[in-house]
Protein backbone atom coordinates (compact mmCIF):
# COMPACT_ATOMS: atom_id res chain seq x y z
CA UNK A 1 0.00 0.00 0.00
CA UNK A 2 1.54 3.32 -0.75
CA UNK A 3 1.65 5.81 1.72
CA UNK A 4 -0.37 8.90 0.14
CA UNK A 5 -3.57 7.35 -2.17
CA UNK A 6 -4.89 10.10 -4.33
CA UNK A 7 -7.79 9.88 -6.61
CA UNK A 8 -6.15 9.67 -10.40
CA UNK A 9 -8.84 11.50 -12.37
CA UNK A 10 -9.02 12.87 -14.83
CA UNK A 11 -12.09 15.43 -13.91
CA UNK A 12 -13.83 17.49 -15.82
CA UNK A 13 -16.58 20.02 -14.62
CA UNK A 14 -18.19 23.00 -15.90
CA UNK A 15 -17.45 26.48 -14.72
CA UNK A 16 -19.47 27.58 -11.45
CA UNK A 17 -18.97 23.98 -9.75
CA UNK A 18 -18.23 22.82 -6.72
CA UNK A 19 -15.02 20.43 -7.25
CA UNK A 20 -14.06 18.00 -4.34
CA UNK A 21 -10.91 16.61 -4.29
CA UNK A 22 -9.30 13.21 -2.03
CA UNK A 23 -6.13 11.99 -0.83
CA UNK A 24 -6.20 9.13 1.74
CA UNK A 25 -2.77 8.17 3.87
CA UNK A 26 -1.54 5.29 5.74
CA UNK A 27 0.94 6.64 7.69
CA UNK A 28 -0.50 7.79 11.16
CA UNK A 29 2.71 10.08 11.93
CA UNK A 30 1.43 12.46 8.95
CA UNK A 31 0.65 15.55 10.96
CA UNK A 32 1.15 18.45 8.44
CA UNK A 33 -1.20 18.44 5.39
CA UNK A 34 -0.48 20.27 1.85
CA UNK A 35 -2.12 21.18 -0.98
CA UNK A 36 0.01 22.41 -4.04
CA UNK A 37 -1.48 23.74 -7.87
CA UNK A 38 0.52 22.58 -10.24
CA UNK A 39 -0.28 24.47 -13.47
CA UNK A 40 1.05 22.51 -16.73
CA UNK A 41 4.80 23.04 -17.58
CA UNK A 42 4.85 24.90 -14.02
CA UNK A 43 6.49 23.95 -10.51
CA UNK A 44 4.14 23.65 -7.84
CA UNK A 45 2.61 25.90 -5.73
CA UNK A 46 1.65 25.86 -2.25
CA UNK A 47 -2.60 26.52 -1.97
CA UNK A 48 -3.49 24.90 1.14
CA UNK A 49 -1.54 23.98 4.28
CA UNK A 50 -2.94 22.58 7.71
CA UNK A 51 -2.15 20.83 10.88
CA UNK A 52 -3.59 17.83 12.23
CA UNK A 53 -7.39 17.40 11.95
CA UNK A 54 -9.92 20.15 10.97
CA UNK A 55 -11.06 22.96 8.19
CA UNK A 56 -9.06 25.82 6.88
CA UNK A 57 -10.76 28.35 4.12
CA UNK A 58 -9.21 30.71 2.02
CA UNK A 59 -11.69 32.54 -0.31
CA UNK A 60 -13.03 29.86 -2.60
CA UNK A 61 -10.79 27.09 -1.42
CA UNK A 62 -11.71 24.43 1.79
CA UNK A 63 -9.08 22.14 3.15
CA UNK A 64 -10.39 19.32 5.35
CA UNK A 65 -8.01 16.91 7.56
CA UNK A 66 -9.71 13.61 9.30
CA UNK A 67 -6.71 12.11 10.72
CA UNK A 68 -9.12 9.29 12.59
CA UNK A 69 -10.11 8.17 8.86
CA UNK A 70 -6.51 9.05 7.45
CA UNK A 71 -8.59 10.80 4.74
CA UNK A 72 -7.94 14.70 3.50
CA UNK A 73 -10.22 16.92 1.40
CA UNK A 74 -10.20 19.99 -0.85
CA UNK A 75 -13.28 21.84 -1.90
CA UNK A 76 -13.18 24.48 -4.75
CA UNK A 77 -16.42 26.60 -4.88
CA UNK A 78 -17.78 28.64 -7.88
CA UNK A 79 -14.94 26.65 -10.14
CA UNK A 80 -13.22 28.65 -12.78
CA UNK A 81 -11.72 27.78 -15.72
CA UNK A 82 -8.17 29.25 -14.48
CA UNK A 83 -8.82 26.61 -11.88
CA UNK A 84 -7.83 24.11 -14.31
CA UNK A 85 -4.63 22.74 -13.05
CA UNK A 86 -3.23 19.30 -11.25
CA UNK A 87 -3.43 19.25 -7.68
CA UNK A 88 -1.62 17.67 -5.65
CA UNK A 89 -2.08 16.59 -1.92
CA UNK A 90 0.91 15.87 -0.19
CA UNK A 91 1.91 15.30 4.35
CA UNK A 92 4.55 15.29 6.48
CA UNK A 93 5.35 14.23 10.06
CA UNK A 94 6.03 16.49 12.83
CA UNK A 95 9.25 14.75 14.37
CA UNK A 96 13.00 15.23 13.40
CA UNK A 97 14.90 14.21 10.86
CA UNK A 98 13.79 12.71 7.46
CA UNK A 99 9.88 13.58 9.24
CA UNK A 100 10.00 16.67 7.60
CA UNK A 101 10.44 14.63 4.12
CA UNK A 102 7.04 15.61 1.88
CA UNK A 103 5.27 12.79 0.56
CA UNK A 104 3.10 13.46 -2.56
CA UNK A 105 0.47 11.94 -3.75
CA UNK A 106 0.03 11.30 -7.97
CA UNK A 107 -1.99 14.81 -8.54
CA UNK A 108 -5.43 14.64 -9.61
CA UNK A 109 -5.66 17.00 -13.48
CA UNK A 110 -8.49 19.04 -12.60
CA UNK A 111 -10.39 20.55 -15.84
CA UNK A 112 -13.03 23.57 -15.48
CA UNK A 113 -15.29 24.09 -18.64
CA UNK A 114 -16.37 27.31 -19.39
CA UNK B 1 10.81 38.82 -4.79
CA UNK B 2 12.44 36.47 -7.74
CA UNK B 3 11.65 32.94 -7.47
CA UNK B 4 13.57 29.45 -7.88
CA UNK B 5 15.53 29.94 -11.22
CA UNK B 6 16.59 26.69 -12.97
CA UNK B 7 18.55 25.95 -16.19
CA UNK B 8 17.98 24.43 -18.85
CA UNK B 9 14.58 23.81 -18.80
CA UNK B 10 14.02 21.25 -21.48
CA UNK B 11 17.09 18.65 -22.64
CA UNK B 12 17.16 15.97 -24.63
CA UNK B 13 20.05 13.29 -24.55
CA UNK B 14 20.62 9.58 -25.47
CA UNK B 15 21.01 7.31 -22.99
CA UNK B 16 24.38 6.76 -21.44
CA UNK B 17 25.04 10.18 -21.65
CA UNK B 18 25.70 13.02 -18.96
CA UNK B 19 24.04 15.82 -18.05
CA UNK B 20 23.56 18.42 -15.48
CA UNK B 21 21.03 20.88 -13.68
CA UNK B 22 20.94 23.96 -12.22
CA UNK B 23 19.46 25.75 -9.93
CA UNK B 24 19.34 28.99 -8.23
CA UNK B 25 17.27 29.23 -5.06
CA UNK B 26 15.56 32.09 -3.33
CA UNK B 27 18.00 34.44 -1.83
CA UNK B 28 18.41 33.43 2.03
CA UNK B 29 16.91 29.98 1.27
CA UNK B 30 18.81 27.79 3.81
CA UNK B 31 17.01 24.76 2.44
CA UNK B 32 17.58 23.17 -1.13
CA UNK B 33 15.14 20.52 -2.49
CA UNK B 34 15.48 18.25 -5.41
CA UNK B 35 12.80 15.76 -6.77
CA UNK B 36 12.18 14.00 -9.74
CA UNK B 37 8.60 14.03 -11.10
CA UNK B 38 8.05 11.41 -13.87
CA UNK B 39 4.67 12.24 -15.52
CA UNK B 40 1.60 11.21 -14.25
CA UNK B 41 3.61 11.40 -10.52
CA UNK B 42 3.83 13.37 -7.54
CA UNK B 43 6.99 14.41 -7.20
CA UNK B 44 9.83 12.72 -5.67
CA UNK B 45 12.24 13.92 -3.09
CA UNK B 46 16.34 13.08 -4.59
CA UNK B 47 18.23 15.16 -2.14
CA UNK B 48 17.98 17.63 0.30
CA UNK B 49 20.28 20.07 1.56
CA UNK B 50 21.06 22.53 4.59
CA UNK B 51 23.12 25.07 3.84
CA UNK B 52 26.07 22.77 2.31
CA UNK B 53 25.22 19.96 4.00
CA UNK B 54 23.26 17.03 2.92
CA UNK B 55 20.30 16.41 5.03
CA UNK B 56 18.43 13.64 3.24
CA UNK B 57 19.94 11.55 0.23
CA UNK B 58 17.99 8.06 0.51
CA UNK B 59 16.44 8.20 -2.26
CA UNK B 60 19.45 9.04 -4.69
CA UNK B 61 20.58 6.76 -7.31
CA UNK B 62 24.05 7.42 -6.05
CA UNK B 63 25.10 4.65 -8.71
CA UNK B 64 24.29 7.72 -11.00
CA UNK B 65 23.43 10.66 -9.72
CA UNK B 66 25.25 13.18 -7.78
CA UNK B 67 23.86 16.73 -6.32
CA UNK B 68 26.65 19.32 -4.29
CA UNK B 69 25.23 22.74 -3.19
CA UNK B 70 28.20 24.66 -2.78
CA UNK B 71 28.82 27.82 -1.03
CA UNK B 72 25.16 27.23 0.49
CA UNK B 73 23.65 28.78 -2.59
CA UNK B 74 23.74 27.40 -6.28
CA UNK B 75 23.37 23.54 -6.64
CA UNK B 76 23.88 20.78 -9.68
CA UNK B 77 22.25 17.52 -9.89
CA UNK B 78 24.09 15.20 -12.35
CA UNK B 79 23.62 12.09 -13.95
CA UNK B 80 25.89 9.83 -14.96
CA UNK B 81 24.78 7.83 -17.44
CA UNK B 82 21.55 8.76 -17.71
CA UNK B 83 19.04 5.77 -18.63
CA UNK B 84 15.40 5.65 -20.03
CA UNK B 85 13.86 5.85 -17.04
CA UNK B 86 15.30 8.97 -15.87
CA UNK B 87 13.28 10.83 -18.28
CA UNK B 88 11.48 13.29 -15.98
CA UNK B 89 11.17 16.44 -14.98
CA UNK B 90 13.46 17.51 -12.00
CA UNK B 91 12.49 19.91 -10.02
CA UNK B 92 14.17 22.13 -7.58
CA UNK B 93 12.88 23.93 -4.41
CA UNK B 94 13.73 25.93 -1.58
CA UNK B 95 12.72 27.29 2.51
CA UNK B 96 14.20 29.36 4.58
CA UNK B 97 14.52 26.36 6.78
CA UNK B 98 13.67 22.42 7.37
CA UNK B 99 10.83 23.83 9.96
CA UNK B 100 9.13 26.08 7.73
CA UNK B 101 7.11 24.20 5.28
CA UNK B 102 6.56 26.35 2.34
CA UNK B 103 8.64 25.11 -0.29
CA UNK B 104 8.87 27.29 -3.38
CA UNK B 105 9.64 25.32 -6.58
CA UNK B 106 11.24 26.40 -9.71
CA UNK B 107 10.33 25.68 -12.83
CA UNK B 108 11.54 22.35 -13.22
CA UNK B 109 14.12 20.88 -16.18
CA UNK B 110 12.05 18.80 -18.51
CA UNK B 111 14.90 15.42 -19.57
CA UNK B 112 14.22 13.36 -22.34
CA UNK B 113 16.09 10.06 -22.52
CA UNK B 114 16.03 8.55 -25.94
Amino acid sequence: QKEVEQDPGPLSVPEGAIVSLNCTYSNSAFQYFMWYRQYSRKGPELLMYTYSSGNKEDGRFTAQVDKSSKYISLFIRDSQPSDSATYLCAMRGGGGGSNYKLTFGKGTLLTVNP
Amino acid sequence: EAGVAQSPRYKIIEKRQSVAFWCNPISGHATLYWYQQILGQGPKLLIQFQNNGVVDDSQLPKDRFSAERLKGVDSTLKIQPAKLEDSAVYLCASSLNRITDTQYFGPGTRLTVL
